[in-house]
């Protein structure tokens, strides 16, 4: 079992619609990172967050370190957020980061 | 800044061939690794390193190897280079204390294939 769960696999919306994507981890974090990963390939980071919640334009990362889960939500979501997201924990005491497998979102038109 | 950057972009090797990865970053970071992203599965850590002349393992590090001469360059060395090793090869790094405290900041990534 991998110890970052991400869901949905997939997820197709129209524009417009509220996006929420799920993230659990079964492991003391330091950190949970949410990544953007383009058609293109290139990976960028979004959040990184230890606590609570953060907000950067349409995009809104949450984490509850007691039930191990944090969300990715994208309000008012638009073709150009079509990706694939990436969920990463950094366990307690290392630096190393452990990925989920992502979660391609497609939003139509 | 240049950021992160990884050459070659593509990458065609026979098995038994080897080559290396290169990586180089701009920003001064400490904290420098690799990563491979293979079809189905997130992504995996080859090695990594936490500052010039100290490097150690991650998750899949056989058939690799790595040093770090200078905090700014990090190569990735395939010994003799198997099928199983292709895959798109990703370098990333951040400041001091790693992802433990600071975003990772990615390279463009390599293809590479195997035959």
């Amino acid at each position: 079992k991998n110890e970052v769960e991400q869901s949905p696999q997939n997820l197709t919306a129209q524009e417009g619609e509220f996006i929420t994507i799920n993230c659990s981890y079964s492991v003391g974090i330091s950190a949970l990172h949410w990544l953007q990963q383009h058609p293109g390939g290139g990976i960028v980071s979004l959040f990184m967050l230890s606590s609570g919640k953060k907000k950067h334009g349409r995009l809104i990362a949450t984490i509850n370190i007691q039930e191990k889960h944090s969300s990715l939500h994208i309000t008012a979501s638009h073709p150009r957020d079509s990706a694939v997201y990436i969920c990463a924990a950094t366990q307690g005491g290392s630096e190393k980061l452990v990925f989920g497998k992502g979660t391609k979102l497609t939003v139509n038109p | 800044n240049a950021g992160v950057t990884q050459t070659p972009k593509f990458q065609v090797l026979k098995t038994g061939q080897s080559m290396t990865l290169q990586c180089a970053q701009d920003m001064n970071h400490e904290y420098m690794s690799w990563y491979r992203q293979d079809p189905g599965m997130g992504l995996r850590l080859i090695h990594y390193s936490v500052g010039a002349g100290i490097t150690d393992q991650g998750e899949v590090p056989n058939g690799y190897n790595v040093s770090r001469s200078t905090t700014e360059d990090f190569p990735l060395r395939l010994l003799s280079a198997a099928p199983s090793q292709t895959s798109v090869y990703f370098c990333a790094s951040s400041p001091r204390g790693g992802s433990s405290y600071n975003e990772q900041f990615f390279g463009p990534g390599t293809r590479l294939t195997v035959l």
